[in-house]
């Protein structure tokens, strides 16, 4: 069966820092994979989506950057964070296009201080 | 306008009640549109899902699309403790990218 592996759970980094999450998926082979943050009041909002390795498509000018070095892996990045990048981070995957939806992570709560 | 509204409640029911959880859409191209329900600190979990209009039911739970008015409804019968979350609805046209509504908060008082 195909599993999701989002971490950390939790994260509070200082202003100015760098960020790194990570996500792999298991179980599957050539995966769309997605990152989205969600803030309250405010729902999902997509950041970046992969199709395959090497490629990335962004969806919101940000301080924040995507790669997928790997078929099953999908990383999100900063070099600075900034205090209005605190959120709920969720990655997930889809065979295709998500027809039939997504298979969600178990998220990030980021906390910039 | 949004793409999506949702209503974020919060909705608070007695066990056994039927619950019903709606979303309007501006898109008319929207073709495939998706439940899903999300427990705190959790990520969302994909409940149903449904191509173009008509009802589709699962155990409790029915989804209904009404393409003519933009709507689209879930269902909880005899509503349990354990379905208190937060639900969410999502829709796409034939492009990459979903369109999520903020959720709406659903408390079941036992």
């Amino acid at each position: 069966s195909q599993t999701i592996h989002q971490w950390p759970a939790t994260l509070v980094q200082p202003v100015g820092s760098p960020l790194s999450l990570e996500c792999t998926v298991e179980g599957t082979s050539n995966p769309n994979l997605y990152w989205y943050r969600q803030a309250a009041g405010r729902g999902l909002q997509l950041l970046f989506y992969s199709v395959g390795i090497g490629q990335i498509s962004s969806e919101v000018p940000q301080n924040l950057s995507a790669s997928r070095p790997q078929d099953r892996q999908f990383i999100l990045s900063s070099k600075k964070l900034l205090l209005s990048d605190s959120g709920f981070y969720l990655c997930a995957w889809s065979v295709d296009r998500g027809n039939y939806g997504y298979t969600f992570g178990s998220g990030t709560r980021l906390t910039v201080v | 306008q949004k793409e999506v509204e949702q209503d974020p409640g919060p909705l608070s029911v007695p066990e056994g009640a039927i619950v019903s959880l709606n979303c309007t859409y501006s898109n008319s191209a929207f073709q495939y549109f998706m439940w899903y329900r999300q427990y705190s600190r959790k990520g969302p979990e994909l409940l149903m899902y449904t191509y173009s209009s008509g009802n589709k039911e699962d155990g409790r739970f029915t989804a209904q699309v009404d393409k003519s008015s933009k709507y689209i409804s879930l269902f909880i019968r005899d509503s349990q403790p354990s379905d208190s979350a937060t639900y969410l609805c999502a829709m796409r046209n034939t492009g990459n990218q979903f369109y999520f509504g903020t959720g709406t908060s659903l408390t079941v008082i036992p």
